[in-house]
């Protein structure tokens, strides 16, 4: 079975820091992974995901993140943090079941401090 | 761009009253889902469908239905709505890349629908 673990529900970084979300992944296969983003009264949105080719996934507005296979992580990275990238972070995963179903974690939400 | 619309963005009912929710996707997407989403509990899916006619339910069916008519159209249907039904609604869609055997690929979301059950 497939789950996700999202470590802190709340992150709080000043503008300019590093932005680092941290996933761990379960999964009795290799796994398809996925990071969306959730801006405040919105749905959500694929800022990236990973299929098996490169272990670093780049997305968009700067993000990043690196399958580690012995780790069973998938973390979100971006080197500068911008005000606009204060949302909610989920971290989803996808082990390619016929019925193509994809497990959510919890949500990490992110603050921008001026 | 794919578009996934929700009929409407904030609903009020009262409890006992028959709900439904519709979800529109343009893209011809095989899969469509409807989660629930609550603080601290992330989504939680509540129904799924791969295909017209087709559902399976999710983790949390209880108090819900669905219909799927149409390719494009997904229907979540509360037949007597209760106050702890009172939560974020968000409906998705997928296609149904092949891979490994199985199935799986990004999902779309609609922009969710806030239902409040008095």
């Amino acid at each position: 079975a497939q789950s996700v673990t999202q470590l802190g529900s709340h992150v709080s970084v000043s503008e300019g820091a590093l932005v680092l979300l941290r996933c761990n992944y379960s999964s009795s296969v290799p796994p398809y992974l996925f990071w969306y983003v959730q801006y405040p009264n919105q749905g959500l949105q694929l800022l990236l995901k990973y299929t098996s080719a490169a272990t670093l996934v780049k997305g968009i507005n700067g993000f990043e993140a690196e399958f580690k296979k012995s780790e069973t992580s998938f973390h979100l990275t971006k080197p500068s943090a911008h005000m606009s990238d204060a949302a909610e972070y989920f971290c989803a995963v996808s082990e390619g079941t016929n019925a193509g179903k994809s497990t959510f974690g919890d949500g990490t939400t992110l603050t921008v401090k001026p | 761009d794919v578009k996934v619309t929700q009929s409407s963005r904030y609903l009020v009912k009262r409890t006992g009253e028959k709900v439904f929710l519709e979800c529109v996707q343009d893209m011809d997407h095989e899969n469509m889902f409807w989660y629930r989403q609550d603080p601290g509990l992330g989504l939680r899916l509540i129904y799924f469908s791969y295909d017209v006619k087709m559902k399976e339910k999710g983790d949390i069916p209880e108090g819900y239905s669905v219909s799927r008519e149409k390719k494009e159209r997904f229907s979540l249907i509360l037949e007597s709505a209760s106050t702890n039904q009172t939560s974020m609604y968000l409906c998705a869609s997928s296609t149904r890349a092949r891979w490994r055997g199985g199935f799986t690929d990004t999902q779309y979301f609609g922009p969710g629908t806030r239902l409040t059950v008095l």
